[in-house]
């Protein structure tokens, strides 16, 4: 069954305390992405992988990185969280091209104190 | 820039009615359009995929029309049940596979 999938699914945390959120998908797509999710401001890329060790920045970038050492893990890493880091984070894959649908996690719901 | 817009932002209807949520967007130099499901606190479920050649596309009673020219999309949902209710998003996929997401229409269907 076609999966992507992160953990944890739910944080809480505290400022400025080092974090990773893990996204994995099995369907040896190429493309994976992170995005936030904000009521009242939708859904904003955050970072981007066109393929291993090639990453680059969405929207919005600033407070967070991302590693792609594996085409199947693309982590989500916050080095210093700070309460404007509260949001829905979801990671998403696709097979590329410009054509394929997009699949999306399940979703990490985190809150920084 | 890309932006994506969605009307109405929230929508009652009753059970059984046939019903249109609106997409518009202001690049029409998309690849596809994709529209979504998403339940609260949940993640985001893949209803229908428009390539940027077609012009609509049908899963089950679902339908979902793209006209790139005018920059607007709709999905037509037939015989709405209370298992619909739901938020309804549309995304546009341009260059580097990025999703830009409308902000979606919040879609309650009473028994």
């Amino acid at each position: 069954e076609a999966q992507v999938t992160q953990n944890p699914r739910y944080l809480i945390t505290v400022t400025g305390k080092k974090l990773t959120v893990t996204c994995s998908q099995n369907m040896n797509h190429e493309y994976m992405s992170w995005y936030r999710q904000d009521p009242g401001l939708g859904l904003r890329q955050i970072y981007y992988s066109m393929n291993v060790e090639v990453t680059d920045k969405g929207d919005v970038p600033e407070g967070y990185k991302v590693s792609r050492k594996e085409k199947r893990n693309f982590p989500l890493i916050l080095e210093s969280p700070s309460p404007n880091q509260t949001s829905l984070y979801f990671c998403a894959t696709t097979g590329g091209r410009g054509y394929n649908e997009q699949f999306f996690g399940p979703g990490t719901r985190l809150t920084v104190l | 820039k890309q932006e994506v817009t969605q009307i109405p932002a929230a929508l009652s209807v009753p059970e059984g009615e046939n019903l249109v949520l609106n997409c518009s967007f202001t690049d029409s130099a998309i690849y596809n359009l994709q529209w979504f499901r998403q339940d609260p606190g949940k993640g985001l479920t893949s209803l229908l995929l428009i390539q940027s050649s077609q012009r609509e596309q049908t899963s089950g009673r679902l339908n979902a029309s793209l006209d790139k020219s005018s920059g607007r999309s709709t999905l037509y949902i037939a015989a709405s049940q209370p298992g619909d209710s739901a938020t309804y998003l549309c995304a546009c996929q341009g260059g580097s596979e990025k999703l830009v997401f409308g902000k979606g229409t919040k879609l309650t269907v009473n028994p």
